[in-house]
């Protein structure tokens, strides 16, 4: 069966430092990956998809970036932090474009 | 992507059928109706998602107009874990690489 792993579940940074969030999906071959935010109290705003490896489009413009090294990888990262990117970050993936999103189990971060 | 409104809140009694709204009213004819939820500090869950018939699963069974501009989620038997907002999304099946759009959904509070 297929999984997703996203983590940390929790995490604190300090403006200014760097950020790297990892996402891996078992059980599947080339996914589609999504890496999406929510604000506390929010709905969710996509952030950034990917079809392939090396393929990346962005939603929003945004002091954030990722990166799909392997075919069954995401990361989400960032070099320096705002405090507007606190929030929870969510990786899903889906077997198709059109198929239903699969969602990992989230990462809050505080950003102070 | 069409836009979707749901009501902000509602309660539902334990064990009673939860009737969860959403209008639609300029979906096209080749777009579908997902539902997800999404439980306080988790990633959301997918649901059921349907085109023009009504369709049932283990969760929840979906029924949408026969106009297709509105459709309703139904839990049937609702408990408290059931608890969480509800998303209701329409989304084209095109051969885009598309992606789901979630709004503010419904909080579903389900009480003793």
């Amino acid at each position: 069966s297929q999984t997703i792993h996203q983590w940390p579940a929790t995490l604190v940074q300090p403006v200014g430092s760097p950020l790297s969030l990892e996402c891996t999906v078992e059980g599947t071959s080339n996914p589609n990956l999504y890496w999406y935010r929510q604000a506390a109290g929010r709905g969710l705003q996509l952030l950034f998809y990917s079809v392939g490896i090396g393929q990346i489009s962005s939603e929003v413009p945004q002091n954030l970036s990722a990166s799909r090294p392997q075919d069954r990888q995401f990361i989400l990262s960032s070099k320096k932090l705002l405090l507007s990117d606190s929030g929870f970050y969510l990786c899903a993936w889906s077997a198709g474009r059109n198929e239903k999103l699969f969602f990992g189990s989230g990462t809050q971060l505080s950003v102070l | 992507d069409a836009k979707t409104t749901q009501p902000p809140s509602m309660d539902c009694a334990e064990g009673r059928a939860a009737n969860l709204p959403c209008n639609h009213s300029t979906i096209s004819g080749n777009e579908y109706v997902y539902w997800y939820r999404q439980i306080h500090s988790q990633g959301p869950q997918y649901i059921i998602h349907g085109l023009k018939n009504n369709e049932t699963n283990e969760m929840a069974s979906l029924i949408i107009t026969e106009d297709r501009k509105s459709s309703t989620l139904i839990l049937p038997h609702a408990t408290l874990r059931d608890t969480a907002v509800y998303y209701c999304i329409v989304r084209v099946a095109s051969g885009s690489a598309r992606q789901l759009t979630f709004g503010s959904g419904t909080q579903l509070t389900v009480l003793p």
